[in-house]
């Protein structure tokens, strides 16, 4: 993808609810695939889930799944069951078709509380 | 385990003092890239390597080097540090290039230039 927007600059959600974390992307590319990474305070950058735009179902890993929706252009993280660990700032990103660079959106801040 | 290991984590120097920063991955993966991470610029890529002795500039490549003698490492030069290169950087790295390759990245550096 040439673009990831991530809207939501901050969002906040009670421990054990479900939150969606939006992403919207542009390309013009037939094939892609959509990242989300995790950072949470300590700076780290954890992977999360994959979704590639020629798979049929959408993408789960444990409490994240993506909400695949291409005629929209969305990627939307979804966390089950949030946690207080789960406080980190959220990024979706996207590999350049040629040099598999991850064009990054700006990030979403999730805060979860008791 | 699986890792991708940079260090140091943190590192404070001073203008002009060459530096080098570590980055080694033990997973076998062709494709490595550094990426610096700034407030408000979100991550950019500095370099890459798709392989040994093969490596390109990304989007800020000037004032920093990259060698990659042996696929497991991929150090990142600071020839004459400046304090607009104070950031937090990554190292990256992926099995291959192309759509499903996941980048695992390392825990980010921070390095601060007076």
């Amino acid at each position: 993808a040439q673009k990831i927007t991530q809207t939501q600059p901050g969002m906040f959600v009670q421990e054990k609810e479900a939150v969606t974390l939006d992403c919207t992307y542009d390309t013009s590319d037939q094939s892609y695939g959509l990242f989300w990474y995790k950072q949470p305070s300590s700076g780290e950058m954890i992977f999360l889930i994959y979704q590639g735009s020629y798979d049929e179902q959408n993408a789960t890993e444990g409490r994240y799944s993506l909400n695949f929706q291409k005629a929209r252009k969305s990627a939307n993280l979804v966390i089950s069951a949030s946690q207080l660990g789960d406080s980190a700032m959220y990024f979706c990103a996207s590999p350049h078709y040629n040099t598999d660079k991850l064009i990054f959106g700006t990030g979403t801040r999730l805060q979860v509380f008791p | 385990e699986a890792q991708v290991t940079q260090n140091p984590r943190y590192l404070i120097t001073v203008t002009g003092k060459k530096l080098t920063v570590t980055c080694s991955q033990n997973m076998n993966h062709e494709y490595m890239s550094w990426y610096r991470q700034d407030p408000g610029l979100g991550l950019r890529q500095i370099y890459y390597s798709m392989n040994v002795e093969v490596t390109d500039k990304g989007d800020v490549p000037e004032g920093y080097k990259v060698s990659r003698k042996e696929k497991r490492n991929f150090p990142l030069i600071l020839e004459s540090p400046s304090p607009n290169q104070t950031s937090l950087y990554f190292c990256a790295s992926s099995l291959s290039v192309g759509l499903g390759n996941i980048q695992y990245f390392g825990a980010g550096t921070r390095l601060s230039v007076l």
